[in-house]
């Protein structure tokens, strides 16, 4: 009963290079949750999919960030032309179902750029 | 406005003592969670207590939530080294399409000595 996989689990980018962050769900786990932390502070949320859908956006960022879950695959938050205030651990959740359902976090992966 | 907002921000305690940390939010909620995470890993759901419920236990942990006050308070009883850790409460707003989103608050650094 493998858990919420995420990787790669450290990741460090130039400024201006793209970060691809990968996350695979557990085993029968349709709805996938992004969020961000910064140090010494709580998880911000970034987004919330659905195989192939995007449920809610509202904490991502306008430019630079998207996030993907196609039907076959892991889940993708791509970040484009990362800069210094992209560094944060990139955490991915899952839950059998959205709504009243605990999500089982990954460990995350920490982005550093340079 | 911060939605999940624990105090205190740091606990130390003895081993065996018991541990209570306070979350305040803002909004209605669906329901509200509390979760642990061991420094450097991802998060570990502990409780979910809905918003027509009054109080939750699970082994050593104890919950209540006071939907008139907006707030709620994780009890660790006969604290143990191993509980050392920061806590957080997240709550998942009522209403809306996408109510799976958690808010997180910025946490509490629990500190238990042997």
């Amino acid at each position: 009963n493998a858990g919420v996989m995420q990787n790669p689990r450290h990741l460090v980018r130039r400024r201006g290079q793209e970060a691809r962050l990968r996350c695979s769900p557990m085993k029968g786990h349709s709805h996938v949750y992004w969020y961000r932390q910064l140090p010494e502070e709580g998880l911000k949320f970034m987004v919330y999919l659905q195989k192939e859908n995007i449920i809610d956006e509202s904490g991502m960022p306008k430019e630079r960030f998207s996030a993907e879950f196609p039907k076959e695959g892991p889940s993708i938050l791509r970040i484009q032309q990362v800069v210094r205030g992209d560094s944060a651990a990139y955490f991915c959740a899952s839950s059998v179902k959205g709504g009243d359902q605990p999500q089982h976090f990954g460990d995350g992966t920490r982005l550093s750029i340079l | 406005s911060q939605q999940g907002e624990e105090d205190p921000q740091a606990l130390s305690i003895q081993e065996g003592e018991n541990a209570t940390m306070n979350c305040s939010y803002k909004t209605s909620i669906n329901n509200l969670q509390w979760y642990r995470q061991n420094s450097g890993r991802g998060l570990v759901h502990l409780i979910l207590i809905r918003s027509n419920e009054r109080e939750k236990h699970s082994g050593r942990l104890r919950v209540t939530l006071d939907t008139s006050k907006k707030s709620s308070s994780l009890l660790i009883t006969a604290s143990r080294a191993a509980d050392t850790a920061s806590y957080f409460c997240a709550t998942a707003n009522a209403g809306g399409t996408s109510y799976g989103k958690l808010t997180f608050g910025q946490g509490t650094i629990l500190t238990v000595h042997p």
